[in-house]
């Protein structure tokens, strides 16, 4: 069955520190990869994604992603972080468009300004 | 455009009791998802409707849980019931479908329900 892992269950960084949470996903064939932010009270967003092509990808407010199909993992990264970064962040796959997103549990980032 | 709209957006009852939960897809959206998202968890999987159908309903945890989408358009997650374990936030997501590279889930808002 497929499984995503988060490595880091709860991250606290300064502003302006530099971001890498892990994702590690279960599953032998051919992935779509998302990591989705959930700012306080607010709903589930998409940050980025990846499908196929370049392993790199980018996202909104500065987010960037790496895909490493030899590590089965797909980063989440930032070179420097805001107070309003703040946010509990997840990483799904599905096996292909139409099918259901497996998550990780997922990471809370807490910047302090 | 409006985003997925969930309603109650709370919602609590009694241990027993019958609930009704109810999403509003995105417009022309065809792929619909319900989710679980228990506290400290990732959302978990229920079901999905491509359509009116249930293209795949192997989330439910078991014959309490319901779910229809009559036209094709809004669904209603159905509890009958329901245990205090039923406890979670209840997700809904939509989605274009079909196609690789296209399908992007976006999600609603939520339906906290508290069963006491």
């Amino acid at each position: 069955a497929q499984s995503v892992s988060q490595h880091n269950h709860h991250v606290i960084l300064s502003e302006a520190a530099s971001l890498e949470l892990g994702c590690n996903y279960s599953y032998g064939g051919t992935v779509n990869l998302f990591w989705y932010v959930q700012y306080p009270g607010q709903h589930l967003q998409l940050l980025l994604k990846y499908f196929s092509g370049d392993p790199l990808v980018k996202g909104i407010k500065g987010f960037e992603a790496e895909f490493i199909k030899s590590k089965f993992s797909f980063n989440l990264r930032k070179p420097s972080v805001q107070w309003s970064d703040t946010a509990e962040y997840f990483c799904a796959v599905n096996a292909k468009a139409g099918t259901a997103l497996i998550f990780g549990k997922g990471t809370t980032l807490s910047v302090s300004s | 455009g409006a985003g997925v709209s969930q309603t109650p957006s709370n919602k609590v009852t009694e241990k027993g009791k019958y609930v009704e939960l109810r999403c509003d897809p995105i417009s022309g959206h065809t792929a619909l998802y319900w989710y679980r998202q228990s506290l400290g968890q990732g959302p978990e999987f229920l079901i999905y409707f491509q359509g009116t159908g249930a293209a795949d309903d192997s989330g439910l945890p078991n014959d309490r849980f319901f779910a229809v989408r009559p036209e094709g358009s809004v669904s209603t997650l159905k509890i009958q019931r329901t245990e205090r374990g039923d406890s979670a936030v209840y997700l809904c997501a939509s989605s274009t479908s079909f196609g690789e590279g296209t399908d992007t889930q976006y999600f609603g808002p939520g339906t906290r329900l508290t069963v006491l």
